[in-house]
């Protein structure tokens, strides 16, 4: 089955450190997002791309940087973790032409910054 | 205002019972319209689409009123299995480039 995965699963990490997700997809979609998501305040978007290198802020880009080097993968770095960023981070993709707007979701990584 | 907003329940409710949930939208120009359900520490899943003359998925009915940016979702003959959280879903344009916008969820608990 096409598929989005994500890695790691779970990260604990410090505050300070380096942190990077990975995300890759066999959809062969063209579009892939970056989403965090935390109680109460449901799903905030990152970052977008919509080819490679095509890099786009969302609503909540401070703190974060990402990379699109190939189609299928689009990874997410926290380049000094802190505390607040403790959170379900989802990654997404999407394809106009072959399935509009709707969005295929990864398992999600848990990110905990102590 | 903001863009996207559901009640976040919970909403309890037996099996076999008719629940709606509702969500209200900001912006007008909005060009598509989805429910996606999210299970507890899971990833959202596509639900259904939305269309302006209304569309039905087996228990699932969703509409869609422009004029009120208003859409709606009907579950009839709740199942345990629906327990979960509904995911109110707009689409837009954001400086040239469509993009999703999520409401928080309405959680629904259907009991035995």
């Amino acid at each position: 089955d096409a598929d989005v995965t994500q890695t790691p699963r779970n990260r604990i990490t410090k505050t300070g450190k380096r942190i990077m997700l990975e995300c890759s997809q066999t959809k062969g979609h063209d579009r892939m997002y970056w989403y965090r998501q935390d109680p109460g305040l449901g799903l905030r978007l990152i970052y977008y791309s919509f080819d490679v290198k095509d890099i786009n802020k969302g609503e909540i880009s401070d703190g974060y940087s990402v990379s699109r080097q190939a189609q299928a993968k689009f990874s997410l770095s926290l380049e000094s973790a802190i505390p607040n960023q403790t959170a379900l981070y989802f990654c997404a993709t999407s394809d106009l032409r072959k399935s509009g707007n709707e969005q295929f979701f990864g398992p999600g990584t848990r990110l905990t910054v102590l | 205002r903001k863009e996207v907003e559901q009640d976040p329940g919970p909403f309890n409710v037996p099996e076999g019972a008719t629940v709606a949930f509702n969500c209200t939208y900001s912006n007008s120009a909005s060009q598509s319209f989805f429910w996606y359900r999210q299970d507890c520490r899971k990833e959202p899943k596509l639900l259904m689409s939305v269309y302006s003359s209304g569309n039905e998925d087996g228990r699932f009915t969703a509409q869609l009123n422009r004029a009120s940016q208003y859409i709606s979702l009907l579950i009839r003959d709740s199942k345990l299995s629906d327990s979960a959280t509904y995911l109110c879903v707009v689409g837009g344009m954001n400086s040239g480039y469509s993009t999703l916008t999520f409401g928080k969820g309405t959680m629904l608990l259907v009991s035995p």
